[in-house]
């Protein structure tokens, strides 16, 4: 079956650049998606086909997909921006995956 | 707008069944693929099942085989997941989620507020 691999946590202080990391076996060769879920709400899409941002998320969320990772950006992370990140691919055996979750905290 | 309100959750014991619904509008919900995703309390997301807009192709997760099944009827816009054999650990909520499918493309652009399942005896 097919894994996605997210650090369990990331810690970055206001002001500064968040940095997500989600790994995959030959990842870039896929489409990698990215939601955001804050404590007792739904998952929100933030980001889709590796770099796209739905209408109303900020441009200050970007991301890539090369190689075997996957990569979600922050920049001027914001207070408002800590939550729990998840990236999600498609695989042909696996079907939907999702990664572990990364628990982002802003200091 | 789309919306995406699940129901049918609640308490059952071990081994017994539960069907939950998801009640959708907003959009063309006979052209859109639809998943059940799952959380299970204080950890990731999972996903668990999806069905094809027409309903000809179902898919499941190896840990549900033979005991969810996923179905939907278009002319309602509901979406159903029929749990049966209810383990310990199927305990989760459940979300309803509208699914964005184009060959090797696919991502959740719409998910519900989601349906508690409490699975103890």
């Amino acid at each position: 079956s097919y894994e996605l691999t997210q650090p369990p946590s990331v810690s970055v202080s206001a002001g500064q650049t968040a940095t997500i990391t989600c790994s995959g076996d030959k990842l870039g060769d896929k489409y990698a998606s990215w939601y955001q879920q804050k404590p007792g709400q739904s998952p929100v899409l933030v980001i889709h086909q590796d770099t796209k941002r739905p209408s109303g998320i900020p441009e200050r969320i970007s991301a890539s997909n090369s190689g075997n990772t996957a990569t979600l950006t922050i920049s001027g992370t914001q207070a408002m921006d800590e939550a729990d990140y998840y990236c999600q691919a498609w695989d042909s055996s696996s079907y939907v995956v999702f990664g572990g979750g990364t628990k982002l905290t802003v200091l | 707008e789309v919306q995406l309100v699940e129901s049918g959750g609640g308490l059952v014991q071990p081994g017994e069944s539960l069907r939950l619904s998801c009640a959708a509008s907003g959009f063309t919900f006979s052209s859109f693929w639809m998943s059940w995703v799952r959380q299970a309390p204080g950890k990731g997301l999972e996903w668990v099942a999806n069905i094809k807009h027409d309903g000809s192709e179902k898919f499941y997760v190896d840990s549900v085989k033979g005991r969810f099944a996923i179905s939907r009827d278009n002319a309602k816009n509901s979406l159903y997941l029929q749990m049966n054999s209810l383990r310990d650990e199927d305990m989760a909520i459940y979300y309803c989620t509208r699914d964005r499918v184009a060959g090797a493309l696919y991502y959740i652009d719409y998910w519900g507020q989601g349906s508690l399942v409490t699975v103890s005896s």
